[in-house]
């Protein structure tokens, strides 16, 4: 079974630059996540995705990310503009349904804002 | 008082020792506990699930919850230098944008040879 797929692995981007984040859930699982993970901490929610609805968006920085999850699958996650403070590692986790909060996380994408 | 806490480390154990990880947590409703382990430069990997009082065994590891105590443990017996990595706590917490998973910043674990 294949995993959490994520692209791009790798990002460098000056200030002010817009950024996408791509992430491709394990098949069947209908609960979705992206996090933020800064070095020597654990992963944040950013924001959470039951089929194609955002359930819990509290932590998403709404002025300059924005998140979407086109046909309940797949889900992007974009930064316009890009600030130095968005430097980290972006983090898509799956689980199987909502309830069950046994995920999966993807490999990331680390972003490095110049 | 943070949600979930766990001594940074690092934690340094001879190999085929037992290596004992802990983790607190605030939320006294919390039901629902997890631990991860990340490689440097890996994204992080479930290893264990606990959600009653006790002890849950798989493998080498073990899960230990206390909800009276507010706290969940995991011990890895015979600890070899590839269970180096850091070990990352997780509780279910519940918050006002609902149930989500709060993690602690993880405890380094060194085992050597």
């Amino acid at each position: 079974e294949a995993g959490v797929v994520q692209s791009p692995r790798y990002k460098i981007i000056e200030k002010k630059q817009p950024v996408a984040f791509w992430c491709n859930p394990i098949s069947g699982h209908n609960t979705l996540y992206w996090y933020l993970q800064n070095l020597g901490q654990g992963p944040e929610l950013l924001i959470r995705y039951e089929n194609e609805e955002a359930v819990d968006d509290s932590q998403l920085p709404k002025d300059r990310f924005s998140a979407e999850r086109l046909k309940g699958v797949d889900s992007t996650l974009k930064i316009q503009p890009a600030e130095l403070g968005d430097s980290a590692v972006y983090l898509c986790a799956s689980s199987l349904r909502q309830g069950s909060y046994e995920q999966y996380f993807g490999p990331g994408t680390r972003l490095t804002v110049t | 008082q943070k949600e979930v806490e766990q001594n940074s480390g690092p934690l340094s154990v001879p190999e085929g020792a037992i290596a004992s990880l802990n983790c607190t947590y605030s939320d006294r409703g919390s039901q629902s506990f997890f631990w991860y382990r990340q490689y440097s430069g890996k994204s992080p990997e479930l290893i264990m699930s606990i959600y009653s009082n006790g002890d849950k065994e798989d493998g080498r590891f073990t899960a230990q919850l206390n909800k009276a105590s507010q706290y969940v443990s995991l011990l890895i017996r015979d600890s070899q230098p590839s269970d180096s990595a850091t070990y990352l706590c997780a509780v279910r917490i519940f918050t006002g944008g609902g149930n989500k998973l709060t993690f602690g910043t993880g405890t380094q674990l060194k085992v050597e040879l």
